[in-house]
């Protein structure tokens, strides 16, 4: 399948910094990609849409300008979680869809995760 | 009402059954439906993608699909101990967004 990887895997920090996740896709082009967050116990949960080249698309009740979302090429999006407080510890979790773009029957493929820990 | 659910378990097999993971969905316009198995601490891997009512099968997976009753459902045959994960319905509505269940935790016995 599809290979998506995360970086990095965990991260560790302190209250009020900010920490960036990047998601590649290594082996295809992507012109949309997926976050997500994932709380212990809980299921995936859509944060955002990433859109290369645009505005990133945020699901209801997610914070656009605490979750910076920039999808500057076709490979590589970031998600950047500012001002981190301890209730954003959580395992972020990145995917895209096969055929690098959104549409009804793609397959989305998922990074590795990284599981950030804000103390 | 929520828009994918499953049964959260634990559904306990022994080894060698057949484990049988059901999935219900609310939006009758969804196209697509995938098995997803997440291991603790990991990312979900893809196990099956059912997008016509039937069945269709894969090694020791089955999923079937029901578009008029609004179900899905996956069987691993011969359960293996190595199988003991959650296992994620995931629903592609025409706003092609992933929309998850819960998950179903598999607990697969010697």
């Amino acid at each position: 399948g599809a290979v998506v990887s995360q970086h990095p895997s965990w991260v560790i920090c302190k209250s009020g910094t900010s920490v960036k996740i990047e998601c590649r896709s290594l082996d295809f082009q992507a012109t949309t990609m997926f976050w997500y967050r994932q709380f212990p116990k809980q299921s995936l949960m859509l944060m955002a849409t990433s859109n290369e080249g645009s505005k990133a698309t945020y699901e209801q009740g997610v914070e656009k300008d605490k979750f910076l979302i920039n999808h500057a090429s076709l490979t590589l999006s970031t998600l950047t979680v500012t001002s981190a407080h301890p209730e954003d510890s959580s395992f972020y979790i990145c995917s895209a869809p096969t055929s690098g773009r959104a549409g009804s029957t793609d397959t989305q493929y998922f990074g590795p995760g990284t599981r950030l820990t804000v103390l | 009402q929520k828009e994918v659910e499953q049964n959260s378990g634990p559904l306990s097999v022994p080894e060698g059954a057949i484990a049988s993971l059901n999935c219900t969905y609310s939006d009758r316009g969804s196209q697509s439906f995938f098995w997803y198995r997440q291991y603790s601490g990991k990312s979900p891997e893809l196990i099956m993608s059912i997008y016509s009512n039937g069945d269709k099968e894969d090694g020791r997976f089955t999923a079937q699909l029901n578009k008029a009753s609004q179900y899905v459902s996956l069987l691993i045959r011969d359960s293996q101990p190595s199988d003991s994960a959650t296992y994620l319905c995931a629903v592609n509505l025409n706003t092609d967004k992933l929309i998850f269940g819960t998950g179903t935790r598999l607990q697969v016995f010697p």
